[in-house]
């Protein structure tokens, strides 16, 4: 497709269990990130990653949270042992990223979690 | 490390109204700055940015912002607005370097009544 792809778009988990959000980026994007919006709140920087670049994970909350970008394409943002206040809408973005930071960043209709 | 304030939370007014939504910025070096539109429901859809040269930039749906160095803003106008512009607004900035996060500020709701 034409833009940044994320599903699922709605997930409801219990409290403890792990999940799986997925995202494809829009075609040659080198850069995808993943921020966190919570309800009334802003967007929370998560992970970034760039090409062959050791991934900024700086923003990840606790070590139950994860991320992967396979092929330097699709990624996959994980988290274990889920807790209610990880319920919040995940969303995934991409960018060309070439040179400077003045690209702009596409984002995805996000990944709606609830923890029950 | 670059930080965003947006100064409302929250905007009411009425259809036809001007509006400014504030936004702030801090950092230690040169930034690019963003302005995004959350519909209700939807992913975030970039408004307009500010990457160089004049410092007024237009956008789309009628916005334009406008780069004010010495006072470290950026906010938001529009000279009459729609009931369609009811939306979540969010500032953003990034540094002028290779590999920079995109920072966001806490968002303004734009309430447009009839």
């Amino acid at each position: 497709g034409a833009g940044v792809s994320q599903s699922p778009s709605n997930k409801v988990t219990e409290k403890g269990k792990d999940v799986e959000l997925r995202c494809d980026p829009i075609s040659g994007h080198t850069a995808l990130y993943w921020y966190r919006q919570s309800l009334g709140q802003g967007l929370e920087f998560l992970i970034y990653f760039q090409g062959n670049s050791a991934p900024d994970k700086s923003g990840l909350p606790s070590d139950r949270f994860s991320a992967e970008r396979t092929g330097g394409s699709v990624s996959t943002l994980t988290i274990q042992r889920t807790q209610q206040e990880d319920s919040a809408v995940y969303l995934c973005a991409s960018s060309p990223d070439r040179g400077l930071s003045g690209n702009t960043i596409y984002f995805g209709e996000g990944s709606w979690l609830t923890v029950v | 490390a670059q930080s965003v304030t947006q100064l409302d939370s929250q905007v009411p007014v009425f259809e036809e109204a001007p509006v400014e939504l504030r936004c702030n910025y801090s950092s230690s070096v040169s930034v690019y700055l963003f302005w995004y539109v959350q519909y209700p429901n939807q992913g975030l859809q970039l408004l307009l940015k500010y990457l160089s040269g004049s410092t007024l930039v237009k956008g789309i749906n009628g916005f334009e912002a406008e780069f004010n160095k010495s006072q470290t803003s950026f906010h938001l106008r529009k000279p009459s607005v729609h009931i369609s512009d009811t939306a979540e607004y969010f500032c953003a900035v990034r540094q002028e370097t290779s590999g920079s996060r995109l920072t966001f500020g806490e968002g303004t709701q734009l309430t447009v009544n009839p």
